[in-house]
C-alpha cells in the first residue's frame, strides 16, 4: 500500500521569505502522480502543484516549486517570497497512474506566516 | 464553468439517524471520489464512482455507502451515525482515468451529537 508522509506538523515563515515543506512516500509503482495542495482555513482544497513521476524536471507554477527525487521517494515543495495569503494547511498527496482516482494524503503541514 | 458543489454545507445530527450528502461534480467529469476529513484521521478515501460503478472503496464500514447516477451527482450515505462520523466530507471530481488532478468541492461539515 502506498503511504505519504509529512513530518513537519507546522511550519512558519517570514513574510516575503522561502520556505520548504517535506514530503516523502512509499510505493513499488513507477508510474504516478504527486500532489501539494493547499486548503486555507474553511475554504476549499485547491492545487497548488502537481508532478509526473516519469518526468524528471521539476515542476514549477510561479512562487511555488517543488524537489522531486524519484529515488529517495521524496517530494518537498518550495514557496518563495511568501506572502499572507500562503498561509493554510499543505498536503502532499500521491496517486497511482493506472485509472485509480484514489489519493492518498499525508497528515498535512500548517502553515503560518509571519507578517 | 461552476465547479465541484456540495450539500449541504453543515449538519447536524444525533447518534442512530442517517445521514445523505449530495456531490455535483464539474460539468462533464465522469469521475466522483469522496473522502472523510478529522483532525485525528486527516484525510481518508471513502469511495469512487466512474460512470454510476464504484470502483474503488476506502476501509470503512458497510455504514458508509455511496452511488451515482447517470447525470454524474453522487450521494454518500452514512446509516446509524456514531459520534466518530463527525467530520468534513470533501467531494472531489475528474474528467476521468489517468485525468491527474481531482478538484475539491468545500465540503459539507457533518457533526453527530
Amino acid at each position: 500500500a502506498q503511504t505519504v508522509t509529512q513530518s513537519q506538523p507546522e511550519m512558519s515563515v517570514q513574510e516575503a521569505e522561502t520556505v520548504t515543506l517535506s514530503c516523502t512516500y512509499d510505493t513499488s509503482e513507477s508510474d504516478y502522480y504527486l500532489f501539494w495542495y493547499k486548503q486555507p482555513p474553511s475554504r476549499q482544497m485547491i492545487l497548488v502543484i502537481r508532478q509526473e513521476a516519469y518526468k524528471q524536471q521539476n515542476a514549477t507554477e510561479n512562487r511555488f516549486s517543488v524537489n522531486f527525487q524519484k529515488a529517495a521517494k521524496s517530494f518537498s515543495l518550495k514557496i518563495s517570497d511568501s506572502q499572507l495569503g500562503d498561509a493554510a494547511m499543505y498536503f502532499c498527496a500521491y496517486i497511482s497512474n493506472f485509472g485509480n482516482e484514489k489519493l492518498t494524503f499525508g497528515t498535512g503541514t500548517r502553515l503560518t506566516i509571519i507578517p | 464553468k461552476a465547479g465541484v458543489t456540495q450539500t449541504p454545507r453543515y449538519l447536524i445530527k444525533t447518534r442512530g439517524q442517517q445521514v445523505t450528502l449530495s456531490c455535483s461534480p464539474i460539468s462533464g467529469h465522469r469521475s466522483v471520489s469522496w473522502y472523510q476529513q478529522t483532525p485525528g484521521q486527516g484525510l481518508q478515501f471513502l469511495f469512487e464512482y466512474f460512470s454510476e460503478t464504484q470502483r474503488n472503496k476506502g476501509n470503512f464500514p458497510g455504514r458508509f455507502s455511496g452511488r451515482q447516477f447517470s447525470n454524474s451527482r453522487s450521494e454518500m450515505n452514512v446509516s446509524t451515525l456514531e459520534l466518530g462520523d463527525s467530520a468534513l466530507y470533501l467531494c472531489a471530481s475528474s474528467s476521468g482515468p489517468l485525468a491527474g488532478e481531482l478538484f475539491f468541492g468545500e465540503g459539507s461539515r457533518l457533526t453527530v451529537l
